[in-house]
């Protein structure tokens, strides 16, 4: 079974520009997430979706943030307009809550973002 | 407030055994995962306690006491490509919430 999928897994952009990060999760997992990692701050949760639906986005750090998740089988994560200080690594994971490992979360194997 | 806290560098040689520790204070509780993370890659999962004492899974366990808000991530006979970095993560209702995590280097 494939993993989640991420796209692209590279991207080099100049502030001010709009960014679009895609990801694809584990088929039949309800949940989604989207994580930020930096050396300074970690791994840091920026939004999770359950069934679709955003249920919470405490994480996002501002308006330039926003996530979608049209359908079951995809979600968007948009910067717009970039800043230098969103160059991160950005992961997306994807967890069901029920199977033998219920409540576990599969991480994609991110997106690395260069705002110059 | 939220606070996981772990050794920011370890080191090891082949054959040993490493203990990781883990602290944590936070406002809910579910459970506690361990993640590896090699550079450059994705985070992997590696083990699960939502009970006090000791899970095994071959090479690695892990342990945890909840009244004392402490887990361990014990790693035996020790090889070359553990050298990564360890994630401990505090499971808060449905969100996780990660240490900055622990790089362990082990050489020969």
């Amino acid at each position: 079974d494939a993993g989640v999928i991420q796209s692209p897994r590279h991207e080099v952009t100049e502030m001010g520009q709009e960014v679009t990060l895609r990801c694809k999760p584990i088929s039949g997992h309800d949940y989604l997430f989207w994580y930020r990692q930096t050396m300074m701050r970690g791994l840091e949760l920026l939004i999770y979706f359950n069934n679709n639906v955003p249920i919470d986005d405490s994480g996002m750090p501002e308006d330039r943030f926003s996530a979608k998740m049209p359908n079951a089988s995809f979600s968007t994560l948009k910067i717009q307009p970039s800043e230098p200080r969103d160059s991160a690594v950005y992961f997306c994971a994807s967890s069901s809550p029920v199977g033998v490992h219920a409540d576990t979360q599969y991480f994609g194997p991110g997106t690395r973002l260069t705002v110059l | 407030g939220q606070n996981i806290d772990q050794p920011t560098e370890m080191t090891a040689t082949e054959g040993a055994i490493v203990q990781i520790n883990c602290t944590y204070q936070t406002s809910g509780f579910n459970g506690l995962f361990w993640y590896q993370q090699h550079a450059g890659e994705a985070p992997t999962f590696l083990s699960y306690n939502v009970l006090d004492g000791l899970e095994e899974k071959g090479r690695f366990s892990s342990f945890l006491s909840r009244s004392k808000g402490y887990s361990y991530l014990l790693l035996k006979e020790l090889q070359m490509k553990d050298s990564a970095s360890y994630l401990c993560a505090v499971r808060d209702g449905t969100a996780l919430i990660f240490g900055k995590g622990t790089t362990l280097s082990v050489s020969s």
